[in-house]
């Protein structure tokens, strides 16, 4: 049974360009929730979705960050005209039932701007 | 705004020590306490906690929440370099979202 998989590892964008990060949920699981973590801090919620449904976005930014999870295929993370700033890893972590405490998390995405 | 604080930031102890990592909590809706160690992948669990004074375990890792006083220790006995992480507390208050700390770097020394 595999793990939540996201892809890429790592990804190398320059400013003003668009970045696409992907996560599989683990099997059996519809409830997906995207995090980050900056260096040295904590991971950040950024949102939390269901199938075809955005649950909970209050931890993304208003703008050029937007998040899908739709009927068929994976979970997309994308964001648009990327700044230095936005650099860090994103974590993609899934659970079976809603209010299910405990995440599975993949094993991330690190975005580098140049 | 909710807060989790973890304490030492760092530590680095020698193979063999015993650890004691602290974590504090402000939450408005306090449900559980998660314990997660993150070492150059992904989080991976250890515990979940939701009442005081029951103490978790498995091996050489335990855990124990305090409600009362809004904090939680990990302990971790006879450490080896396969301890050596960051392991990451985490509150829930039940709304789908985990609240992190910023997480304690432990590194063991052969």
């Amino acid at each position: 049974n595999a793990g939540v998989m996201q892809n890429p590892r790592h990804l190398v964008r320059r400013r003003g360009q668009e970045a696409r990060l992907r996560c599989s949920p683990m099997k059996g699981h519809s409830h997906v929730y995207w995090y980050r973590q900056l260096p040295e801090e904590g991971l950040k919620f950024m949102v939390y979705l269901q199938k075809e449904n955005i649950i909970d976005e209050s931890g993304m930014p208003k703008e050029r960050f937007s998040a899908e999870f739709p009927k068929e295929g994976p979970s997309i993370l994308r964001i648009q005209q990327v700044v230095r700033g936005d650099s860090a890893a994103y974590f993609c972590a899934s659970s079976p039932v809603q209010g299910h405490e405990k995440l599975f998390f993949g094993s991330g995405t690190q975005l580098s701007v140049l | 705004e909710d807060k989790v604080v973890q304490s030492p930031l760092s530590l680095v102890v020698h193979e063999g020590d015993t650890v004691t990592l602290n974590c504090s909590y402000e939450v408005t809706n306090f449900r559980s306490l998660l314990w997660y160690k993150q070492e150059k992948k992904a989080p991976t669990f250890l515990f979940m906690l939701t009442s005081s004074g029951i103490e978790k375990k498995s091996g050489r890792l335990s855990s124990i929440l305090d409600k009362k006083e809004l904090f939680s220790i990990l302990n971790i006995t006879a450490t080896q370099t396969g301890d050596s992480a960051i392991y990451l507390c985490a509150v829930s208050e039940g709304n789908e979202k985990l609240t992190f700390g910023t997480g304690t770097r432990l590194t063991i020394i052969p």
